[in-house]
């Protein structure tokens, strides 16, 4: 069965870098988009970035652009989401996704990665 | 790209049917039939319930369905079940290529 599992996550300094990664089995992950959707606690789903099958396009959301940069291996079936200048605002649980048909409809979901953003 | 509105909290008793508006903009809800609905229950991963406006991916109870208006879309929930109390969030794709978010709506089933 399809699944994602993201790793990665913990507690960081505002101003420090992170690498999260997503774990992908059970499809042909180099045939799907993939985005980052995080949750900051007690609020709503916040989409943060998304790459195509072929990693040669990516779009970010405006609140990390700049800042967070997506790159996915498809020999290894792992994507990526390397974070830096991270705030106390990028605390939040980040779920890796499958798009299912290249317009952003999102099948399956990872349970998710906690990033804390602390002094 | 500002979150779509939703109302926060909608409720029903069992067995009843329920409605959450999704509201966005020209940019997106408005040109794209590409809004999807998601349920997510606290400490699960969210799960798809419709694509595309209206349709349900297999395995989706045929109790949810979509439509869409101008630029608000809609997510009907009928026969209301204690197992459908959870928060719903709609999506759509931009015309930056981006994906927006609804606020989300809290469903509580009485």
């Amino acid at each position: 069965q399809v699944q994602l599992v993201e790793s990665g996550g913990g507690v960081v300094q505002p101003g420090t870098s992170l690498r999260l990664s997503c774990a992908a089995s059970g499809f042909t992950f180099r045939t799907y988009a993939i985005h980052w959707v995080r949750q900051a606690p007690g609020k709503g789903l916040d989409w943060v970035a998304v790459i195509s099958n072929d990693g040669s396009n990516k779009y970010y959301a405006d609140s990390v652009k700049g800042r967070f940069t997506i790159s996915r291996d498809n020999s290894k079936n792992t994507l990526f989401l390397q974070m830096s200048s991270l705030s106390a605002e990028d605390t939040a649980v980040y779920h890796c996704a499958r798009d299912t048909s290249g317009w952003y409809s999102l099948d399956s979901w990872g349970q998710g990665t906690l990033v804390t953003v602390s002094s | 790209q500002s979150a779509l509105t939703q109302p926060a909290s909608v409720s029903g008793p069992p067995g009843q049917s329920i409605t959450i508006s999704c509201t966005g903009t020209r940019s997106d809800v408005g040109i794209y039939t590409y809004v999807s609905w998601y349920q997510h229950h606290p400490g699960k991963a969210p799960k798809l319930l419709i694509y595309e406006v209206s349709y349900r991916p297999s395995g989706v109870s045929n109790r949810f369905s979509g439509s869409k208006s101008g630029n608000t879309a809609s997510l009907t929930i009928s026969g209301l079940q204690a197992e459908d109390e959870a928060d719903y969030y709609c999506s759509s794709f931009t015309s930056s290529r981006t994906l927006v978010f609804g606020g989300g709506t809290k469903l509580t089933v009485l």
